[in-house]
């Protein structure tokens, strides 16, 4: 049981670049999640997936776009890489969105944008 | 708007009890209160969570006072391990509003 992974571990890009951050996970969960984290910083929710099929805005979810491509993968893209996405990005996923359900982290991408 | 406030860093004596406090004043009744840790920038780990009564698990207990406002992540028994930033989060709908965390360090 891997667990959740992520793809790549680093990454960096040219302003103005396209690239796609990619998660998957292996413990049959219906919800997943993206994060990123700012130096010093607790993780800010990107967008999130409830279930398959189904996408929705998190509370910082310009300059990004996402696609829930199954039930394992769930995939994090940024059409036009700006400096103020360095950052590093977390996937998540949790059986359900219910308030009791805990989520469980990936190891994270990190991304400079130059 | 943060919706948890923790101080900035601790610290604590190896094998003793490590007690994280947490304010959380403008929760909502049906709010849970959680706890992740980080690890040298690795992926938050999840702790402990609840809602209104105390919980307790291999790794943690959580307080949390009868008006829900504040909570305490205690411990017990503190390792080298156990170094590192501990968040308080509150789960509001389908998010997790993290705050900056307390940086702890437990000393040999």
């Amino acid at each position: 049981n891997a667990g959740v992974t992520q793809t790549p571990k680093f990454q960096v890009l040219k302003t103005g670049q396209s690239m796609t951050l990619q998660c998957a996970q292996d413990m049959n969960h219906n919800s997943m999640y993206w994060y990123r984290q700012d130096p010093g910083m607790g993780l800010r929710l990107i967008y999130y997936s409830a279930s398959e099929g189904t996408t929705d805005k998190g509370e910082v979810p310009n300059g990004y776009n996402v696609s829930r491509l199954n039930k394992r993968e769930f995939s994090l893209r940024l059409e036009s890489a700006a400096p103020s996405q360095t950052s590093v990005y977390f996937c998540a996923s949790s059986e359900s969105v219910a308030p009791q359900e805990t989520q469980y982290f990936g190891p994270g991408t990190r991304l400079l944008v130059l | 708007d943060a919706k948890t406030t923790q101080p900035p860093s601790m610290d604590c004596a190896e094998g003793r009890a490590a007690n994280l406090p947490c304010n959380h004043s403008t929760i909502s009744g049906n709010e849970y209160v959680y706890w992740y840790r980080q690890i040298h920038s690795q992926g938050p780990q999840y702790i402990i969570h609840g809602l209104k009564n105390n919980e307790t698990n291999e790794m943690a207990s959580l307080i949390i006072t009868e008006d829900r406002k504040s909570s305490t992540l205690i411990l017990p028994h503190a390792t080298l391990r156990d170094t590192a930033v501990y968040y308080c989060i509150v789960r509001v709908g389908n998010q997790f509003y993290f705050g900056t965390g307390t940086s702890l360090t437990v000393i040999p």
